[in-house]
């Protein structure tokens, strides 16, 4: 079946622009996760969406950087007025809910390069 | 705050020879453990997951991985590496208790295979 899905697959944006990152995730998976892939900070969790709940924000490093998941499907990641360290590897996984649920499947990711 | 420590950055070894990837968390309680493989340009797969029970789990592309609690690790082996198994390796940790199932990821180790 359809994997994880996001676009656009890379990205260029000057310093001070508004970028929307998109996530398709697997079509029944409830639980949606996003993370940053950086050179200098590894692998890092940004943020999840779990159905109906409340999102987990916890890891989002700065006020710039918003998530919504519309429909319990779709998720947008938008990180406002962007800075050269946003430059990183967006990735977008999603888990179901029961069994494997704390299986995650991640997507191929979107490449962030803010000059 | 659980963590995971990667101590190898780098590895190298030659085709068919055998491999091992180390992996120490840090958590107050059980947790549940990945190991994702990521290619060049590519997301993240799982290669097997510990949650509980038997403590040696076969995953796939015949690696395998040991909980041992009394070292806080979970190695990943190959008994004979092929060429394509270069790539970079995570492991990773997700809390087992308490809200949300955000994984926390070491450093990754790079591997290179050497025909």
């Amino acid at each position: 079946g359809a994997g994880v899905s996001q676009s656009p697959s890379n990205k260029v944006t000057e310093k001070g622009k508004d970028v929307e990152l998109r996530c398709d995730p697997i079509s029944g998976h409830t639980a949606l996760y996003w993370y940053r892939q950086s050179l200098g900070q590894g692998l890092e969790f940004l943020i999840y969406f779990q159905g109906n709940s409340a999102p987990d924000k916890s890891g989002l490093p700065s006020d710039r950087f918003s998530a919504e998941r519309t429909g319990g499907s779709v998720s947008t990641l938008t990180i406002q007025r962007t800075q050269q360290e946003d430059s990183a590897v967006y990735l977008c996984a999603s888990s179901p809910t029961s069994g494997s649920y704390y299986e995650q499947y991640f997507g191929p990711g979107t490449r962030l390069t803010v000059t | 705050a659980q963590s995971v420590t990667q101590p190898d950055i780098h590895i190298t070894v030659s085709e068919g020879a055998s491999l091992e990837l180390r992996c120490n968390y840090s958590y107050g309680a059980t947790p549940y453990l990945f190991w994702y493989v990521q290619s060049p340009g590519q997301g993240l797969q799982l290669l097997l997951k510990y949650f509980s029970g038997d403590t040696l789990v076969q995953g796939i592309k015949g690696f395998e991985a040991e909980f041992k609690r009394s070292q806080s690790s979970f190695n990943l082996r190959k008994p004979s590496v092929h060429w394509s198994d270069a790539a970079e390796y995570f492991c990773a940790v997700a809390r087992s208790t308490g809200g949300g199932n955000k994984l926390t990821f070491g450093t990754g180790t790079q591997l290179k295979v050497e025909l």
